[in-house]
């Protein structure tokens, strides 16, 4: 299968901090989707992206399709105890969505 | 909207012994997918219903993992015997035709334990 490389692999912040986190794929997707997995729960999407290039933001959150197709980004600016957990990107190619590795984020009071 | 429903939470069986998980997606939502995520890891796609056609289940292990969707709603996903290493998160997450546009709704998994 396709391998999605997320880093960093782990984050701890202050609250308040801004987070950028970024995924990169040997294959070219034409959609990518960040998701967010809080303990015991399944991924929650928070931004879809469909076009090289594409910024889209959802609240504090801003992600952004790479002009490659290879990669993506994912911003959340001034961090607040409930952003934690471990946020997913994932791209799809052929017929299915390949996820990350996931990045682990740890924000603290 | 009612998400997608999956039970039971958590299973904790012996090694070789059989686990059936169900899923019951959100109304409407021709495409199903079963997930297993392993501790530290992203889901990985083990099988895509079409309504009640397979679409895609080459990651499966077909040797102990089976699945179904009957009449294109609920769907049923088997491991027949337990290994150690199928312990696991087992996602259920489902999407209108054409899930490349809209993305994935999950439910919130089924967490097995082999011993």
């Amino acid at each position: 299968g396709q391998q999605l490389n997320q880093s960093p692999q782990s984050m701890f912040i202050q609250e308040g901090e801004d987070v950028s986190m970024n995924c990169t794929s040997s294959s070219i997707f034409n959609t990518w989707l960040w998701y967010k997995q809080d303990p015991g729960e399944g991924p929650v999407l928070l931004i879809a992206l469909y076009k090289a290039g594409e910024l889209t933001s959802n609240g504090r959150l801003t992600a952004q399709f790479g002009i490659t197709r290879k990669d993506s980004f994912l911003n959340i600016s001034a961090s607040i105890p409930s952003d934690v957990g471990i946020y997913f990107c994932a791209g799809h190619g052929g017929n299915q969505f390949y996820f990350g590795t996931g990045t682990s984020l740890t924000v603290i009071p | 909207e009612a998400g997608v429903a999956q039970s039971p939470r958590y299973k904790i069986i012996e090694k070789r012994q059989s686990v059936a998980f169900w899923c019951n997606p959100i109304s409407g939502h021709a495409t199903l997918y079963w997930y297993q995520q392993i501790l530290g890891q992203g889901p990985k796609l083990l099988i895509q219903f079409q309504n009640n056609g397979v679409v895609d289940d080459s990651q499966l292990p077909k040797d102990r993992f089976s699945a179904e969707r009957l009449k294109g709603v609920d769907s049923t996903l088997k491991i027949q015997p337990a290994k150690l290493e199928d312990s696991a998160v087992y996602l259920c997450a489902s999407s209108w035709a054409g899930g490349q546009h809209y993305g994935y709704t999950f439910g919130s998994g089924t967490r097995l334990t082999v011993v």
